[in-house]
């Protein structure tokens, strides 16, 4: 089976460029996760979604950043402009949803640089 | 807001030590509870997790957890550790009413000296 399919790998950007960040989660499952990991503030959830509908969103840093889930098997994330203090690296997961306890399954990330 | 506390940022052992990674979370109801391991340059997978029943959970590559419900613990064990255990180690938590959201400890790195 494939696991949760993240492009591009990585991703070196200059500021204020937008930047779209795509996933494809593992069939089936319904419930899909952006996560950003970095240094300084460790495994952060931006954004998370049950049956493509946006739940909580509660951790998208700002206005620049949006997400997308358009079908149960397509989710992108984009940062328009892009900033420095952004580069990261932002995490696809994906569960069966169900009401708590499922396995999360990650992405292999995608290395975003804004320079 | 429930937060998950790893308090030990960085721990450097030898191999065939024993080892005991602590994790504490903050949430009053019922939770599930994860440990997720990153090893260099890869993406988190999963190492065990508990849900009910028995408060000791063994997952892969000989790793082990407690739940210890009055503590608000579930600390990461392994008897023995390998090189190949170099990694950074996460908890996490889910609430039972969260659906699968997990929120993430810190994380711990663990180096491991041949």
């Amino acid at each position: 089976d494939a696991g949760v399919i993240q492009s591009p790998r990585h991703e070196v950007t200059e500021m204020g460029q937008e930047v779209t960040l795509r996933c494809k989660p593992i069939s089936g499952h319904n419930s899909l996760f952006w996560y950003r990991q970095t240094m300084m503030r460790g495994l952060e959830l931006l954004i998370y979604f049950n049956n493509n509908v946006p739940i909580d969103d509660s951790g998208m840093p700002e206005d620049r950043f949006s997400a997308k889930m358009p079908n149960a098997s397509f989710s992108t994330l984009k940062i328009q402009p892009s900033e420095p203090r952004d580069s990261a690296v932002y995490f696809c997961a994906s569960s069966y949803g169900g009401p708590s306890g499922n396995t999360i399954y990650f992405g292999e990330g995608s290395w975003l640089t804004v320079v | 807001a429930q937060s998950v506390s790893q308090h030990n940022h960085h721990v450097i052992l030898s191999e065939a030590a024993s080892l005991e990674l602590g994790c504490n979370y903050s949430y009053g109801g019922t939770v599930n509870l994860f440990w997720y391991v990153q090893y260099p340059g890869q993406h988190l997978q999963l190492l065990l997790k508990y849900f009910s029943g028995d408060p000791l959970v063994k997952g892969i590559k000989g790793f082990e957890a407690e739940f210890i419900k009055s503590k608000f613990s579930f600390n990461l064990r392994k008897p023995s550790v390998q090189w190949s255990d170099t990694a950074e180690y996460f908890c996490a938590v889910n609430p039972n009413n969260a659906g699968n959201m997990l929120t993430f400890g810190g994380g711990t790195r663990l180096m491991v000296k041949p």
